[in-house]
């Protein structure tokens, strides 16, 4: 079973809007970590945000937030005030704290363009 | 701040050479992965050390291997090439936490981009 699930292959978003890119995630491990990364056409990948499992509060960074729902196991990434910069890959990951501790899981990603 | 270094930055190798790409983590990280990310593929867990010992082993082929030096540095081993070995490899540390790992963020290098001819 897919663990990480993105089903937005593609997202489009107009300058100076927000956009929420969807993920949802499968586990059973009551300890786990959830993660969002940018990857520009520059091929690095950029860590942007993390969300742990026993977190009472959304996380947010910046102009990145979190939106995470445990009950329905989603975790999606909402970027406020979008820029041109931010047209990219992104992929969610799951870190899980007993069975998978030792590697991050990565979801297919979703390509986000930002439009002027 | 430092960030995850990783040699070279690209490789062009034919079918059948070796390959060695080098990976030298955040100072203090003790955790090293590796990934690899085909063409429009999300990357894919290799292998982790932890403390210069394998902790996780993924989808990595027989012909690969690699190693956690005593200074934390990893190197990927990779013979017989293939042509689908051509990839993005990541590298990636963590500082390790004693108690639940769950929360350990992964810091990425920029890659190593290998090209089989």
């Amino acid at each position: 079973a897919q663990k990480i699930t993105q089903t937005q292959p593609g997202m489009f978003v107009q300058e100076k809007e927000a956009v929420t890119l969807d993920c949802t995630y499968d586990t059973s491990d009551p300890s786990y970590g959830l993660f969002w990364y940018k990857q520009p056409s520059s091929g690095e990948m950029i860590f942007l945000i993390y969300q742990g499992s026993y977190d009472q509060q959304n996380a947010t960074e910046g102009r990145y937030s979190l939106n995470f729902q445990k009950a329905r196991k989603s975790a999606n990434l909402v970027i406020s005030a979008s820029q041109l910069g931010d047209s990219a890959m992104y992929f969610c990951a799951m870190r899980e704290g007993v069975g998978g501790y030792n590697k991050l899981i990565f979801g297919a990603g979703t390509r986000l363009a930002v439009h002027p | 701040a430092a960030g995850v270094i990783q040699s070279p930055r690209h490789l062009i190798k034919e079918k059948r050479e070796t390959a060695t790409l080098k990976c030298y983590p955040i100072p203090r990280h003790d955790t090293v992965y590796w990934y690899q990310q085909g063409p429009g593929q999300d990357p894919q867990f290799l292998i982790s050390f932890y403390e210069k010992m394998q902790s996780d082993k993924g989808s990595i082929p027989d012909r690969f291997s690699a190693q956690q030096f005593s200074d934390y540095h990893s190197e990927l081993n990779m013979s017989s090439l293939e042509l689908g070995d051509s990839a993005l490899y990541f590298c990636a540390s963590s500082l390790g936490q004693l108690r639940d790992r769950a929360n350990e963020k992964l810091f990425f290098g920029s890659g190593t981009q290998l090209s089989v001819l």
